[in-house]
């Protein structure tokens, strides 16, 4: 997985409550991305970040926030867990145009 | 909007035989097109890469084409094997700006 870590691998929360997913990278890309993927849908960009401090938003940002504080992490934040955030999270890291992604985080929100 | 479709849905072969899968898209901006290989539980993994002006690109048993005129590409699997069972997703876009399709899941059976 190209030197990509994601934690947790599984996560259960309850609705209305605050997660964050991890997303370490020991390649030294510069452009990191939150992708998730659910049943029926291709993968969708949430947030993409191309550089410390540098993000913006994706096709599905609502109720999502990010930070990317070092080069090699990238945090994915859900303000408020709803039950239609449950799905599978995988983060990806790019220097060209290759996109390598991590192993995945599947969350469920009950 | 963006739209990629991919067919078929899904496909079941015999171990050695070849397979094509297909990707038809309307993506702005487009300046090149990703076939990635998923694996059950795991993050995608690219196959190829092609840029608009390029028509076939190959990686081992895996063919890639592309039509820029028409909007199709094709991956064409030779020989195919036990371990070619996964889901195969086409990514237009432009950089950092794809559009993923649903994907195509291949069964490869002995």
């Amino acid at each position: 997985d190209a030197g990509i870590t994601q934690s947790p691998r599984h996560k259960v929360t309850e609705t209305g409550t605050p997660v964050t997913l991890r997303c370490h990278q020991t390649e030294n890309h510069r452009y990191m991305y939150w992708y998730r993927q659910d049943p029926g849908h291709g993968l969708r960009l949430i947030h993409y970040s191309y550089g410390v401090k540098d993000t913006d938003k994706g096709e599905v940002s609502d109720g999502y926030s990010v930070s990317r504080s070092k080069t090699e992490d990238f945090l994915l934040t859900l303000e408020s867990a709803t039950s239609s955030q449950t799905s599978v999270y995988f983060c990806a890291i790019s220097e060209t145009d290759e996109q390598y992604f991590g192993p995945g985080t599947r969350l469920t929100v009950t | 909007k963006n739209q990629v479709e991919q067919s078929p849905q899904s496909l079941i072969i015999l171990e050695g035989k070849n397979c094509t899968l297909q990707c038809n898209y309307t993506v702005s901006p487009f300046s090149n097109l990703r076939w990635y290989k998923q694996d059950t539980g795991r993050g995608p993994v690219s196959l190829t890469i092609m840029t608009f002006s390029e028509n076939t690109k190959s990686n081992g048993r895996y063919t890639a084409t592309l039509d820029a005129d028409t909007k199709q590409s094709s991956l064409h699997i030779t020989a195919s094997q036990l371990s070619d069972s996964a889901s195969y997703i086409c990514a237009p876009g432009s950089n950092y700006k794809l559009t993923f399709g649903k994907g195509t899941l291949l069964t490869v059976n002995p």
